[in-house]
């Protein structure tokens, strides 16, 4: 059974302190990894989409990298704005996305 | 704009009142996918449909019908609703041969 376990599930970072959210995952035939942002009493936001492992994505402040068992997101000197729900999903091959928990990252000014 | 719409954003029902929640695409996607999205629980996949007239099961069926009678639209239909089924729920839609799906605001319903 595919399974995705986030962590840690809450973080809290001070303004331009840079960290990273670990999303690890099991299944059976990865066709895809996939990062996505979540906004308060909003629908998941696509951020991010990896195949393979080595791959690395970025954009603005965020980079995603991918290995066999695991991936990461890692923020680099974060604002306020980048406060939210970061969900990561794996992709089968019958096109199921199983997605995480989620870490709920807050960023304080 | 490009966008998936959910109607009604929020509801309140009692046990047993039939509801349909609406979900509709512009973008000419093949693929619709409904969630639902609980607390420590994350996004569960409810149905999907690859095509029009071609649905199938998620994870957390029960309790729920689908029916794809056009591309664009994809309702999902709670025929007799309990307080299990008080939830936040998405829909999502992607083209074929793309992974990426695209997620529309979100119901929230309360089922009392």
């Amino acid at each position: 059974e595919d399974q995705v376990t986030q962590s840690p599930e809450a973080l809290r970072l001070q303004e331009g302190e840079s960290s990273s959210l670990n999303c690890s995952y099991t299944v059976s035939g990865l066709r895809g990894l996939f990062w996505y942002r979540q906004d308060p009493g909003k629908g998941p936001e696509f951020l991010f989409t990896l195949y393979s492992a080595g791959e690395e994505k970025e954009k603005e402040r965020l980079k995603a990298t991918l290995t066999k068992k695991e991936s990461f997101l890692h923020i680099t000197a974060p604002k306020p704005e980048d406060s939210a729900t970061y969900l990561c999903a794996v992709q089968d091959g019958a096109q199921k996305l199983v997605f995480g928990q989620g870490t709920r990252l807050t960023i304080n000014p | 704009e490009a966008q998936v719409t959910q109607n009604p954003r929020y509801l309140i029902t009692v046990t047993g009142k039939k509801l349909t929640v609406t979900c509709s695409q512009n973008m000419n996607h093949e693929y619709m996918s409904w969630y639902r999205q609980d607390p420590g629980l994350g996004l569960r996949q409810i149905y999907y449909s690859m095509n029009v007239e071609v649905t199938d099961k998620g994870d957390v069926p029960e309790g729920y019908k689908v029916s794809r009678k056009e591309k664009r639209n994809f309702p999902l239909i709670l025929e007799s609703p309990s307080p299990n089924q008080t939830s936040l729920y998405f829909c999502a839609s992607k083209p074929a041969g793309v992974d990426t799906q695209y997620f529309g605001p979100g119901t929230r319903l309360t089922v009392l």
